[in-house]
């Protein structure tokens, strides 16, 4: 069973751009939570959804920010127009439910140029 | 509003030497609380968490951490640090057993291990 899968491990944008960070749960798990790292700080809440629905979004920036769990494929984060201030890790963490234990991914960093 | 303290933001230790990473919380409700550890370039490893019971929980890899309402504590120890426990760890307090969903972290313990 592979764990959390996030892709890309990397991604470099320009002020401006778009970025998508896509986060595949483990098997059978249908949680997924979005955790932002700001340099020298610790992980920070952002959404956490289920199923084509999002349960939680009271940690998620009011503007440019979104994020979907489609019925089919990964978790998409999704960061328009972005400023350097988005430069951070960005980790998805799934669990089959929302008491059991959460399995995080090895992040997205993302660097705004 | 929730919140986790750690104080030390580095702390080198010699292999084979005992290691506590102190860590705080401020919660309002029964908290559920949650040790990590992050290897470079790597996600967050569960290492241990506590909810209830006994105040003293073991966790993976040799690490135990005791729980104290009193002091709103929750420490990491380890008797004899190996080299490959270099890490950061963060310690994290939330409203589900699971944790996964709103936990606050604190902003981590880088360790330091040396041979």
């Amino acid at each position: 069973n592979a764990g959390v899968m996030q892709n890309p491990r990397h991604l470099v944008r320009r002020r401006g751009q778009e970025a998508r960070l896509r986060c595949s749960p483990m098997k059978g798990h249908s949680h997924v939570y979005w955790y932002r790292q700001l340099p020298e700080e610790g992980l920070k809440f952002m959404v956490y959804l289920q199923k084509e629905n999002i349960i939680d979004e009271s940690g998620m920036p009011k503007e440019r920010f979104s994020a979907e769990f489609p019925k089919e494929g990964p978790s998409i984060l999704r960061i328009q127009q972005v400023v350097r201030g988005d430069s951070a890790a960005y980790f998805c963490a799934s669990s089959p439910s929302v008491g059991d234990e959460a399995f995080f991914g090895q992040g997205t960093r993302l660097t705004v140029v | 509003a929730q919140s986790v303290t750690q104080p030390d933001i580095h702390i080198t230790v010699s292999e084979g030497a005992s290691l506590e990473l102190r860590c705080n919380y401020s919660y309002g409700a029964t908290p559920y609380l949650f040790w990590y550890v992050q290897s470079p370039g790597q996600g967050l490893q569960l290492l241990l968490k506590y909810f209830s019971g006994d105040t003293l929980v073991q966790g993976i890899k040799g690490f135990e951490a005791e729980f104290k309402r009193s002091q709103s504590s929750f420490n990491l120890r380890k008797p004899s640090v190996h080299w490959s426990d270099a890490a950061e760890y963060f310690c994290a307090v939330g409203p589900f057993t699971g944790g996964g969903n709103k936990l606050t972290f604190g902003t981590g313990t880088q360790l330091k291990v040396e041979l």
